[in-house]
């Protein structure tokens, strides 16, 4: 079956001090991965979409990056309203339209 | 633009009972899906509607949950009867092509 994992599972930083989310991910044929944040007691928001190994995107102070086998989301210079929990999602192969997710990783930015 | 709304957000009920879960799609959204999260695990998905057909319900746990969508808009899940297990976040998510999903805040649901 297809399978999202992401590590840290938590992670604290300092403002200013950065890192990299990982997801490693195992699906038949990947049409898309998809990084979302998600709130306490909200819905995860999206953030990116990538299709193919070699791709990147960036959005303010993140960036995310795809390989074959997983994706990095690299969080520069960090604020603590980035504080959130982080999901990593592929869909692919015959269950195209249908999201794996992983389980997080939960982000703590203090000042 | 409107986002999806899901209401209840919260819903504690107790097991035997039934409990009724609506979502109300971005407009003009065919696809609609419903997914969970029970704590401690990653969030999971239950089904995909596309209009008022269910094109995938490989993820609904067993017969107790009943998904419908009327006329392709608004869906409505039904857990009956409850159990301790179907305890969790329940979200919905719509989107007009396969990839460009908006989730819902989920409804919390406790079973006691």
């Amino acid at each position: 079956e297809d399978q999202v994992t992401q590590s840290p599972e938590a992670l604290r930083l300092q403002e200013g001090e950065s890192s990299s989310l990982n997801c490693s991910y195992t699906v038949s044929g990947l049409r898309g991965l998809f990084w979302y944040r998600q709130d306490p007691g909200k819905g995860p928001e999206f953030l990116f979409t990538l299709y193919s190994a070699g791709e990147e995107k960036e959005k303010e102070r993140l960036k995310a990056t795809l390989t074959k086998k997983e994706s990095f989301l690299h969080i520069t210079a960090p604020k603590p309203e980035d504080s959130a929990t982080y999901l990593c999602a592929v869909t692919g192969g015959s269950t195209l339209g249908r999201l794996y997710f992983g389980r997080g990783t939960q982000l703590t930015v203090w000042p | 633009e409107a986002g999806v709304t899901q209401f209840p957000s919260h819903s504690v009920i107790e097991k035997g009972q039934t409990v009724t879960l609506r979502c109300d799609p971005i407009s003009g959204h065919d696809n609609l899906y419903w997914y969970r999260r029970v704590m401690g695990k990653e969030i999971k998905f239950l089904l995909h509607f596309v209009k008022e057909s269910k094109q995938d319900e490989s993820g609904m746990p067993n017969n107790r949950f009943l998904a419908e969508r009327t006329g392709g808009t608004y869906s409505t899940l039904k857990v009956q009867p409850a159990e301790l297990e179907d305890s969790g976040v329940y979200f919905c998510a719509s989107s007009q092509d396969r990839f460009g999903y908006t989730f819902g805040s989920g409804t919390r649901l406790t079973v006691v």
